[in-house]
């Protein structure tokens, strides 16, 4: 079966660095996806990796090895609206995305 | 720019009650997506569409319908609903996933079902 895994929730302070990770277990792959999403909002895109390595977008990177089934979304200097849900999500051979659950990033002052 | 918009917001259904959900994009895409939302789960896809006229079935269907008359608009009816279907619904538009990778959501569309 497909599957994506990541933390269910992590606690970070402001200011901080913080690294989500992803691993999967897809059907084939065709890239991979981190999305934000705000309590009781829509999922907004955060960056598309296909190739592996790094790639960064202002204070957020996302990294991917595709041998390991493997990717981390790092957020640096953390402020308080990175408050958020954060999505990790693989397409799969049929162009078909698989959602991970979810990771739920609480940021303390 | 409205971008993707959806009608309603909220909504609360009786068992066996009939409705629909109306997902509006201006944004151009052909592909168009309807997925629903549990706690503790990732998105699941419910149907999709690759343009106007055209649906197929996503991973959980069952008890849903869906159609594309028009390319702007995709809309999703629950005909009979059940207690299993509360839910936050959200629906996405693409100009195809594997060109630009990014999906454009809706503000989501609460449903509980009593």
């Amino acid at each position: 079966g497909q599957n994506i895994d990541q933390p269910t929730e992590m606690t970070a302070t402001e200011g901080a660095i913080v690294q989500i990770n992803c691993t999967y277990q897809t059907s084939g792959f065709n890239g991979l996806f981190w999305y934000q999403q705000h309590a009781g909002e829509a999922p907004t895109f955060l960056s598309y990796n296909v190739l592996d390595g790094l790639e960064e977008k202002g204070r957020f990177s996302s990294f991917l090895s595709r041998s390991k089934g493997y990717s981390y979304l790092l957020l640096k200097e953390l402020q308080m609206k990175d408050s958020a849900s954060y999505l990790c999500a693989v397409m799969d051979s049929n162009y078909q995305l698989i959602w991970g659950a979810g990771t739920k990033l609480i940021i303390k002052p | 720019n409205a971008g993707v918009t959806q009608t309603p917001k909220f909504r609360v259904l009786k068992t066996g009650q009939s409705m629909t959900l109306l997902c509006a994009q201006d944004m151009n895409h052909e592909y168009m997506y309807w997925y629903r939302q549990d706690p503790g789960m990732g998105l699941r896809l419910i149907h999709y569409s690759v343009g106007e006229g055209t649906t197929a079935k996503g991973e959980v269907p069952d008890g849903y319908n869906v159609s594309r008359l028009k390319k702007q608009n995709f809309l999703l009816g629950l005909e009979s609903a059940a207690p299993s279907q509360t839910s936050v619904y959200f629906c996405a538009s693409s100009s195809g996933l594997a060109d630009t990778g990014e999906l454009f959501f809706g503000e989501g569309s609460r449903l509980t079902v009593l």
